[in-house]
């Protein structure tokens, strides 16, 4: 079955610097790979996902690249603010042929970003 | 906007106990989850649910049982408690289908065993 490891676990920048968090995925059936972001105390939200067919997607300040070959993914954040700062999830899913939709999490990263 | 809702935010039980955690969801998904989540080990599927009636074992079933009797409400049941079941557990839900596989979480029950 699928098995995703997702590095570093936890992450510390200083306020408008860059963070990156990489996961590694080993299907290469997987076809779908969405981040989630879980605040301190709070349920985990999808922040972005990706398919692929595409190799990159952006929305605002968050980034994620896929690279098929080497079967790996990657969560940019720019310019990081202080509400930054939360858990991240990366997941791998495989949604052909009427599959239910599982999603296989890596472990986590804790990102904190000080102001 | 989509809600999924767990029964109790904070749970104490003792080692033994039948423990029931409940979630219900009012966006008509078709698929449910129930998931534990522990510090450095992120989130571990213990079972789901695609259908009313159906249930499929996750990566850590032993010790759980699940029922849906009900589209939108999906149980998850722990016959006899044990303190290795001290957790943050997580409810979810999506629909079914290519390209809709966004799961949205319930607010976590945290269920401490003494």
């Amino acid at each position: 079955g699928e098995n995703v490891e997702q590095h570093p676990s936890t992450l510390s920048v200083q306020e408008g610097d860059s963070a990156v968090i990489k996961c590694t995925y080993s299907d290469s059936a997987s076809n779908y790979f969405p981040w989630y972001k879980q605040e301190l105390g709070k349920r985990p939200q999808l922040i972005i996902d990706i398919r692929s067919n595409v190799g990159e997607k952006k929305d605002q300040r968050i980034a994620v690249t896929l690279n098929k070959t080497a079967k790996h993914f990657s969560l940019h954040i720019t310019e990081t603010q202080p509400e930054d700062s939360a858990v991240y999830f990366c997941a791998a899913s495989n949604d052909w042929g009427g599959s239910q939709g599982n999603l296989i999490f890596g472990k986590g990263t804790k990102l904190s970003v000080k102001p | 906007d989509v809600k999924v809702t767990q029964s109790s935010r904070y749970l104490v039980k003792r080692t033994g106990e039948k423990v029931f955690l409940e979630c219900v969801q009012d966006m008509d998904h078709e698929n449910m989850f129930w998931y534990r989540q522990d510090p450095g080990l992120g989130l571990r599927l213990i079972y789901f649910s695609y259908d009313v009636k159906m249930k499929e074992k996750g990566d850590i079933p032993e010790g759980y049982s699940v029922s849906r009797e009900k589209k939108e409400r999906f149980s998850l049941i722990l016959e006899s408690a044990s303190t290795n079941q001290t957790s943050m557990y997580l409810c979810a839900s999506s629909l079914q289908g290519q390209g809709l596989n966004e799961q949205f979480f319930g607010p976590g029950t945290r269920l401490t065993v003494l």
